[in-house]
């Protein structure tokens, strides 16, 4: 059952343009959503999260703007860079509950070009 | 290096065969996590341990899955008689209760495992 859906799959940015990519969930119990960035051959890295307790969280050139009512939640970057290329996962979880068990998307590949 | 560590990196089984791969998490992290990834997917939640007690496991774990954490500190997966459909990316993640369950959340490189 997919609980988490992302999208785009893959999106195309020219450098310095702004770059969005969109989550939504189903679980409402979910208390805690992450962003993570892979690169090929590597482990996902986290790049920012949020609580639902605020609508924005911002840092540096990377922004989650979070909507409760809507059970949705996107990440933006800004002045993407062709270092930015790469695959964003993002995850839900329930901390207290289930111990920090990450629920993920299905990924957007993106590529900035310069 | 304080990341977490996973061996081997690559792996390559003919169906059937066993495998067993290894994690080290970062020192101070007594949560463990163990993720499948395919290709074009995000990771896939396996099983998780808090110190040496496996407290959850996925339906996705079948019978020929078990995961080990001895002591404590690294742990072990084991795939037995592995299937073509076990192809894929394993990856380990820590974490610390400090702070929260997702307090430094690190994942390692993983071990891509390729059965022919």
């Amino acid at each position: 059952q997919q609980q988490v859906k992302q999208s785009p799959q893959s999106l195309i940015v020219q450098k310095g343009g702004i770059s969005i990519i969109n989550c939504a969930y189903e679980n409402t119990a979910f208390d805690y959503f992450p962003w993570y960035q892979q690169f090929p051959g590597k482990g996902p890295a986290l790049l920012i999260a949020i609580r639902p307790d605020v609508s924005e969280k911002k840092e540096g050139r990377f922004t989650i703007s979070f909507n409760k009512s809507a059970k949705q939640f996107s990440l933006h970057i800004m002045d993407s860079q062709p270092g930015d290329s790469a695959t964003y996962f993002c995850a839900a979880s329930r901390e207290y509950n289930q111990g920090g068990k990450l629920i993920f998307g299905q990924g957007t590949e993106l590529s900035v070009k310069p | 290096d304080t990341g977490v560590s996973q061996d081997p990196r690559h792996k390559i089984t003919k169906r059937g065969q066993n495998v067993t791969f290894r994690c080290d998490p970062i020192s101070e992290h007594n949560r463990l996590y163990w993720y499948r990834q395919t290709l074009g997917q995000g990771p896939e939640f396996l099983t998780y341990f808090q110190n040496e007690a496996q407290l959850e496991k996925s339906r996705l774990l079948s019978d020929r899955f078990s995961a080990e954490r001895p002591k404590g500190s690294f742990s072990t997966l084991e795939i037995q008689r592995t299937e073509q459909g076990d192809s894929a990316m394993y990856l380990c993640a820590s974490s610390s209760r400090t702070g929260g369950a997702h307090y430094g959340y690190t994942f390692g490189s993983g071990t891509r495992l390729t059965v022919v």
